[in-house]
């Protein structure tokens, strides 16, 4: 059974580095087809995806908030983690993890609320 | 890199059936997409894989209810028998080497 399991802080300061956990179960990140993304959704908006790590540890990242993002996993402990610097309100939304099979998004985390707030 | 545009909204009975968008950018009309589905208050539930041929692939436990077709850049998502728990928001995403993308999300709205 494929279970993705998102954990973090549910609240964060203007100007911190945000940092999430993705931990997978029922599948290897080190599977050649396998790769995770970070998607997110601020309250009432639509999806906005993040980042993207593959099995062979390369890496995507949206264009508009690459500067800020990183993405890595650590295969062993079957863990993907997101960092975001420098959050702001406009931050505060759902982050999701989604597993890709061959690109194919097929598996969905039940995501965590942050809150970016002084 | 792709865009995919879907319209904001939908309706119909119960009962009966729908047919939702997503329309690929010029350029991109032969992307593979995916369904989401997603629930008030829940996560997205990803429904199926759609190539251009019109070919689908259903995830684990989706309702033979959903189906997808395609014409040219366009996808679609067609739900029969519309129930009341069909009622969600309904987005397509694509990818390409280096990016992953999702349309604006249509809200379905059961009569």
């Amino acid at each position: 059974q494929v279970t993705l399991k998102e954990s973090g802080p549910v609240l964060v300061k203007p100007t911190e580095t945000l940092t999430l956990t993705c931990t997978v179960s029922g599948f290897s990140l080190s599977n050649a087809r396998m790769g995770v993304s970070w998607i997110r959704q601020p309250p009432g908006k639509a999806l906005e995806w993040l980042a993207h790590i593959f099995s062979n540890d390369e890496k995507s990242y949206s264009t508009s908030l690459k500067s800020r993002l990183t993405i890595s996993k650590d295969t062993s402990k079957s863990q993907v983690v997101l960092t975001m610097t420098n959050m702001d309100p406009v931050d505060t939304a759902t982050y999701y993890c989604a597993r890709t099979s061959s690109s194919i998004p097929d598996y969905w985390g039940q995501g965590t609320l942050v809150t970016v707030s002084s | 890199q792709p865009v995919l545009t879907q319209s904001s909204s939908a309706s119909a009975s119960l009962g009966s059936s729908v047919k939702l968008t997503c329309t690929l950018s010029s350029g991109h009309s032969s992307y593979i997409i995916a369904w989401h589905q997603q629930q008030p208050g829940k996560a997205p539930r990803y429904l199926m894989k759609l190539e251009g041929s019109g070919s689908y692939n259903k995830g684990s436990g989706v309702p033979d209810r959903f189906s997808g077709s395609s014409s040219g850049a366009d996808r679609y998502l067609t739900i029969s028998n519309l129930q009341s728990e069909d009622e969600a928001d309904y987005y397509c995403e694509t990818w390409d080497s280096n990016t992953r993308v999702f349309g604006g999300g249509t809200k379905l709205t059961v009569l």
